[in-house]
């Protein structure tokens, strides 16, 4: 059964600490690992889809990254506007169109 | 373009009483989701669909029904809604092919009480 962990729940940062998300994960053959970001009382927003392990992405002051068992959301210098909830999820090989979200991780940054 | 639009997103009902929650998309997707997402579980995914008049279980089935009839709208029914289905719940689609295969897009979700 595929699973996701992210880790830390959450995490408070000053503006500009720089911080990583971890976001673990098992699955029967990696289709593709996604990072959204959810605002309070909205839907997901898609960031990131990594494919294979070593790829990496970058978006503003955030940039993704891939191994064979985890993926990284590394926050550079971050603002009081990144402050949301991060969400990792898998798709594996098994013949499923369907996503597995992990629980989410709730980022606060203080100005 | 709209992306993805939800019906209603408030909504309260009492035990027993039935409903249907619509989603529409103007991307042409192929695919469509319904999720819910409540405190501590995540999102989980309840039906889905991988083709106009076609829909497949998901993780969390019981209570709900789905019907995708055309294209571009995928409805979410409660026929006796119980207070365990008090949620936020989304829907989401995604393309078929190509780079961006599978990449899911969310709605803005319609969050349901049952009292």
């Amino acid at each position: 059964e595929d699973q996701v962990t992210q880790s830390p729940e959450a995490l408070r940062l000053q503006e500009g600490e720089s911080s990583s998300l971890n976001c673990s994960y098992t699955v029967s053959g990696l289709r593709g690992l996604f990072w959204y970001r959810q605002d309070p009382g909205k839907g997901p927003e898609f960031l990131f889809t990594l494919y294979s392990a070593g790829e990496e992405k970058e978006k503003e002051r955030l940039k993704a990254t891939l191994t064979k068992k985890e993926s990284f959301l590394h926050i550079t210098a971050p603002k009081p506007e990144d402050s949301a909830t991060y969400l990792c999820a898998v798709q594996g090989q098994g013949g499923s169109e369907k996503l597995v979200f992990g629980k989410g991780m709730k980022l606060t940054v203080n100005p | 373009n709209a992306g993805v639009t939800q019906t209603p997103k408030f909504r309260v009902l009492k035990t027993g009483q039935s409903m249907t929650l619509l989603c529409a998309q103007d991307m042409n997707h192929e695919y469509m989701y319904w999720y819910r997402q409540d405190p501590g579980m995540g999102l989980r995914l309840i039906h889905y669909s991988v083709g106009e008049g076609t829909t497949a279980k998901g993780e969390v089935p019981d209570g709900y029904n789905v019907s995708r009839l055309k294209k571009q709208n995928f409805l979410l029914g409660l026929e006796s809604a119980a207070p365990s289905q008090t949620s936020v719940y989304f829907c989401a689609s995604s393309p078929l092919g190509g780079r961006h295969s599978y990449e899911q897009y969310f709605g803005p979700g319609t969050r349901l009480t049952v009292t």
